[in-house]
């Protein structure tokens, strides 16, 4: 089977770091990517983890766990502009899963 | 220069009519698809194109039907819109389509079926 799970919403203050989980089970998995996606606005790439470890990006990092299936958006000195849907999205042989995403709420 | 993009940006039709939307990408990429994002922003797969042949079609009903005159263009046509068609339709691009590679979106157009 295949399944997709991460929280719907998540809420955080502003310059605080939240961490945005993931699990996953599809079959023929290749590697997981994050995608953000403000209000009114298109999927944009964060990052991608093909092996196991934490992936750094400036505030964001993403970490893998295949044996787990298992993988996190890290999200530090949060600012304003970071409110946006955050995709999980683990890549199969043929194509990407995307899901719901996760709402992130960012309080002043 | 836009990298995908789509038009209209908007469509407000009736049921039961027919339309179509553009894409086009200018990033030299052999493959495009076909998304489609619902009220709750579940963004689910429709349709993948590599090099203007068919690759992915998720049991979209056949009312769907994408066409890809060149690489560089996937458009799609949908028959007999329905109310449950209402949401938002992204075009997106990769490279080779291999597993791994980023995918680039277009701004999506909002369909919206009255």
């Amino acid at each position: 089977g295949q399944s997709l799970e991460q929280p719907s919403e998540v809420t955080a203050v502003e310059g605080a770091i939240v961490q945005i989980n993931c699990t996953y089970q599809t079959s023929g998995f290749y590697g997981l990517s994050w995608y953000q996606q403000h209000d009114g606005g298109a999927p944009t790439f964060l990052s991608y983890n093909a092996l196991d470890g934490l992936e750094e990006t400036g505030r964001f990092s993403s970490f893998l766990s295949r044996s787990d299936s298992y993988g996190y958006l890290l999200l530090q000195e949060l600012q304003m502009k970071d409110s946006a849907s955050y995709f999980c999205a683990p890549h199969r042989d043929d194509k990407i899963i995307f899901g719901k995403g996760t709402r992130l709420h960012i309080l002043p | 220069d836009t990298a995908v993009s789509q038009t209209p940006k908007y469509l407000v039709t009736q049921m039961g009519n027919d339309k179509s939307i553009k894409c086009e990408q200018n990033l030299g990429h052999d493959t495009m698809y076909w998304y489609k994002q619902d009220s709750k922003k579940f963004l689910k797969i429709m349709f993948s194109y590599n090099n203007k042949e068919l690759i992915i079609n998720e049991t979209v009903p056949n009312r769907f039907s994408p066409k890809s005159p060149d690489k560089a263009h996937l458009n799609l046509h949908i028959n007999s819109l329905e109310l449950g068609d209402s949401a938002v339709y992204f075009c997106a691009s990769s490279l080779r389509g291999s597993s791994g590679e980023t995918q680039y979106f277009g701004p999506g157009t909002r369909l919206l079926v009255l």
